[in-house]
């Protein structure tokens, strides 16, 4: 399975923008890159995802390197709430699980 | 409203017993799986299951067992084979085949004494 990279942790300051990086050099043509976070004690929540092109949702923005070998999620304005782990997982349609690896994901610190 | 129920929230076991975490979804998804989450570490996927009565190992199915008998339901057991069975355990459901997100519970965080 094609794996991902993260820095440990970030730190950010409220209301400013943060870039999340993700390492992916591996990736397949049937690979999605998913986004999801998670609180402490919770579950994962899910993000944003994308192939090729970037995305923008309510949460975050997806920008996909041209040859897909990384990927940045970008938090428009992070607020205190934002604090999480935030995990790159590639999700490949041309396996038959379907299913998705979890790496240890980016810590982000969100200061007042 | 629609989503997934794990239970119990919090579940404490002697050595020796076998335990059964229930994950119940209404979400009319096709695929669901199991993750393993130590402290401070990513997830771990144990089983995942496509389809009502087919079931596949994941990357730490060793010491555990799942059934798949209806579409909504996917308990996991942790048996007395499982040498670290205390962990949080997280169930998620997807609609299988497509590239969409994957709906997680709230977790079980099971506690061996």
């Amino acid at each position: 399975d094609a794996k991902t990279t993260q820095p440990n942790s970030m730190e950010s300051n409220e209301e400013e923008p943060v870039h999340l990086p993700c390492n992916h050099s591996t990736i397949s043509g049937t690979d999605y890159i998913h986004w999801y976070r998670q609180l402490p004690s919770q579950g994962p929540e899910y993000v944003i995802h994308g192939l090729t092109s970037n995305v923008n949702n309510r949460m975050a923005s997806l920008a996909i390197a041209e040859d897909r070998k990384s990927s940045t999620l970008i938090l428009h304005r992070a607020t205190l709430r934002d604090a999480a782990v935030y995990y790159c997982i590639l999700r490949d349609l041309g396996n038959a699980g379907n299913m998705l690896t979890f790496g240890g994901g980016t810590r982000l610190m969100v200061k007042p | 409203d629609g989503g997934i129920t794990q239970s119990p929230k919090y579940l404490f076991r002697k050595e020796g017993q076998n335990v059964t975490l229930s994950c119940e979804q209404n979400l009319n998804h096709d695929a669901m799986y199991w993750y393993r989450q130590d402290p401070g570490q990513g997830l771990r996927l144990i089983y995942y299951s496509q389809i009502v009565n087919d079931f596949q190992k994941g990357d730490i199915a060793e010491g555990y067992s799942v059934s798949r008998e209806k579409k909504e339901s996917f308990p996991l057991t942790v048996t007395s084979a499982q040498k670290n069975p205390t962990a949080f355990y997280l169930c998620a459901s997807s609609i299988h085949g497509r590239a969409g997100e994957l709906f997680f519970g709230e977790g079980s965080r099971l506690t061996v004494l």
